[in-house]
């Protein structure tokens, strides 16, 4: 089984849904993040987490939300979906403060019409 | 700030082809690099890293050595097979605060590899 995993794999909605993406590791890691992916623009981070109780902004929170439910659990929130928010989602995780590789899922497309 | 740029794509090639991709840094301090693969459908992998000047990262038949000097941190192989079709990602650690690592990512590669 994968460790790191992103549900739902493929999403479609309109402008203006509440839309929540969700993100679930078995690694025990600590850290986990959220990034898109934009075609010609690498990745952007989102939001990050470093515990249940800490979470923090990225480069381009505006827009989305988060949640940290408990060490394994970290979703993404579009409160109000709009077609610029169109985009692949990765989720991905970090051991500790001393590591620096990250552990990516793989991924949701979301399509905002 | 840090940055990381990446040489545009696609990058095509036949089967048994050289491969270099180019990656250069921005960055303050000593930054670990990295190489992260995404093949078609799938999320990114780490696919070598280095941690600091003059170190060399392998894996896959694919090498990477951090040049200091040049800022860079070029993607190599010999040989490459149709399998290594992908999108390529340079990457770079950004320590700030508590440790609290930040990858930043170049705009990607994609590299095509016809039989």
């Amino acid at each position: 089984d994968a460790d790191v995993t992103q549900t739902p794999r493929n999403r479609i909605t309109k402008t203006g849904k509440r839309i929540m993406l969700e993100c679930s590791q078995t690694k025990g890691h600590d850290r986990m993040y959220w990034y898109r992916q934009d075609p010609g623009l690498g990745l952007r981070l989102i939001y990050y987490s470093f515990d249940v109780k800490d979470i923090n902004k990225g480069e381009i929170s505006d827009g989305y939300s988060v949640s940290r439910q408990a060490q394994a659990k970290f979703s993404l929130s579009l409160e109000s979906a709009i077609p610029n928010q169109t985009a692949l989602y990765f989720c991905a995780t970090r051991p500790d403060r001393n590591t620096d590789t990250q552990y990516f899922g793989p991924g949701t497309r979301l399509t905002v019409l | 700030g840090n940055s990381v740029t990446q040489m545009e794509g696609p990058v095509t090639l036949s089967e048994e082809a050289f491969l270099t991709i180019n990656c250069t840094y921005t960055a303050t301090g000593y930054p670990s690099l990295f190489w992260y693969v995404q093949y078609p459908g799938e999320g990114l992998q780490l696919l070598l890293k280095a941690t600091k000047a003059d170190d060399k990262g392998s894996n896959k038949g694919f090498e990477a050595t951090y040049r200091k000097e040049t800022t860079s941190f070029h993607l190599e192989k010999g040989s490459v097979q149709v399998s290594d079709s992908a999108v390529y990602f340079c990457a770079l650690s950004d320590a700030w605060g508590d440790s609290s690592y930040k990858l930043i990512f170049g705009s990607g590669t994609r590299l095509l590899v016809r039989p």
